[in-house]
Order: structure tokens, then C-alpha cells, then sequence
């Protein structure tokens, strides 16, 4: 069965620091695909990357990166240079592909406070 | 990206009654639509996955006769929830994916915050 485990249940930091959210996933397929999404306070869920599993290439978008490292079984991210906008709960996913209907499997949510 | 809506937004209903509540795809035509229910400072609980055309495929735990999902389109899907009691009270999200490929990625309506007094 597929877990996604986020250890980090609050982070509290303070505008322009630099913040790392852990992700680590199970699996026993060899095709899955991994996946962040952004809660806002609002509640809608926004999708900020996939990754499949065949793909460890670290990836940088603006001030958000992520490290995938198939060996320690972690997808984690990374908040450069955090704003108050950067306030939400994020959360990460696991979508294996011999899963029927290809379901989701969240991780516990990450709450992320950047104060100003 | 893809713009996935829900409506209503909110809803207060009395014990006993039934709140339809509708997801939909507009930009693109979702083959599945998925539902997931989420309680406060917690994550996403799938709920049941729905192909366009046939019957919905539930969660094991979820009532079925309870939470009657239809996805009559490739642009709707609605989840009713019937006879509505305190305990439905919690944040309903769906998701729709653009097609029955598997790294196709779901994306989310804004949430339907249900209140059942």
C-alpha cells in the first residue's frame, strides 16, 4: 500500500528566510508519480509540480525547488526567500500507476506560517 | 492551468434534508472527477472516484446510499449528500482529470464548506 509521510506539521518562519518541507513517500511500484499542491486559507488546492518516478532531476520554478531522491525515498521542498504570501498548508501526493483510477494518496499537510 | 469550479461555495442545511453539490471542468473535459472530504488541520480523505458514464467507485468506509455521486458529463460531476446529519458537516473538495491517463494530473475545485445544523 502507498503512505506519504510529512513530519513537519507547523513551520513558523520569519519573511525572506528560506524554508524545507519533507516529504517522504512507500511505494512498491516502479511507476508512481509524485506531486505538491499549495492549501491556501481560502481551501482551494493548487497544483504547484509532478514528478514521475523515472525523473530525479531536481527541478526550480521562481523561488520554489525540489529535490527528489529516489534512494532516501523523499520528494522535499524548498521555500527560498519565504513571503507572506508563502502562508498555507501544503501537501504532498503519491499516485501509483498500477493504482486503480490512478488515486492520490496525500501526506498529512505541512502548515507553513511566514510572519513579516 | 486547468479551472475546475464548485457550487455553492458554502451551505447551511437542517438535519434531515439533502445538499446537492456540483463540480465542474471548464476548460477541459475530465474522463474522472474524484471526491474527498477534509475535517479541520487535517488532509484530504478520498471519498470515491467517478468515471464519466458509469457508476462511481467508493472508498471502502464511505456509505454509498449516503454520498450519491453522478457523473452524467464530461463537465459534471454532483455529490448528494442525503439525509444530511451534524456529522457531514466538513469541507467537500473534487478534483477532475483530463483523461484516463495516469500522468495526467488532477486539479482542484475551490472547496464546499458544509454545515449541517
Amino acid at each position: 500500500a502507498q503512505k506519504v509521510t510529512q513530519a513537519q506539521t507547523e513551520i513558523s518562519v520569519v519573511e525572506k528566510e528560506d524554508v524545507t518541507l519533507d516529504c517522504v513517500y512507500e511505494t512498491r511500484d516502479t511507476t508512481y508519480y509524485l506531486f505538491w499542491y499549495k492549501q491556501p486559507p481560502s481551501g482551494e488546492l493548487v497544483f504547484l509540480i509532478r514528478r514521475n518516478s523515472f525523473d530525479e532531476q531536481n527541478e526550480i520554478s521562481g523561488r520554489y525547488s525540489w529535490n527528489f531522491q529516489k534512494s532516501t525515498s523523499s520528494f522535499n521542498f524548498t521555500i527560498t526567500a519565504s513571503q507572506v504570501v508563502d502562508s498555507a498548508v501544503y501537501f504532498c501526493a503519491l499516485s501509483e500507476a498500477r493504482a486503480a483510477g490512478n488515486k492520490l494518496t496525500f501526506g498529512g499537510g505541512t502548515r507553513v506560517l511566514v510572519k513579516p | 492551468g486547468a479551472v475546475v469550479s464548485q457550487h455553492p461555495s458554502r451551505v447551511i442545511c437542517k438535519s434531515g434534508t439533502s445538499v446537492k453539490i456540483e463540480c465542474r471542468s471548464l476548460d477541459f473535459q475530465a474522463t474522472t472527477m474524484f471526491w474527498y472530504r477534509q475535517f479541520p488541520k487535517k488532509s484530504l480523505m478520498l471519498m470515491a472516484t467517478s468515471n464519466e458514464g458509469s457508476k462511481a467507485t467508493y472508498e471502502q468506509g464511505v456509505e454509498k446510499d449516503k454520498f450519491l455521486i453522478n457523473h452524467a458529463s464530461l463537465t459534471l460531476s454532483t455529490l448528494t449528500v442525503t439525509s444530511a446529519h451534524p456529522e457531514d458537516s466538513s469541507f467537500y473538495i473534487c478534483s477532475a482529470r483530463g483523461s484516463a491517463r495516469v500522468t495526467d494530473t488532477q486539479y482542484f475545485g475551490p472547496g464546499t464548506r458544509l454545515t449541517v445544523l
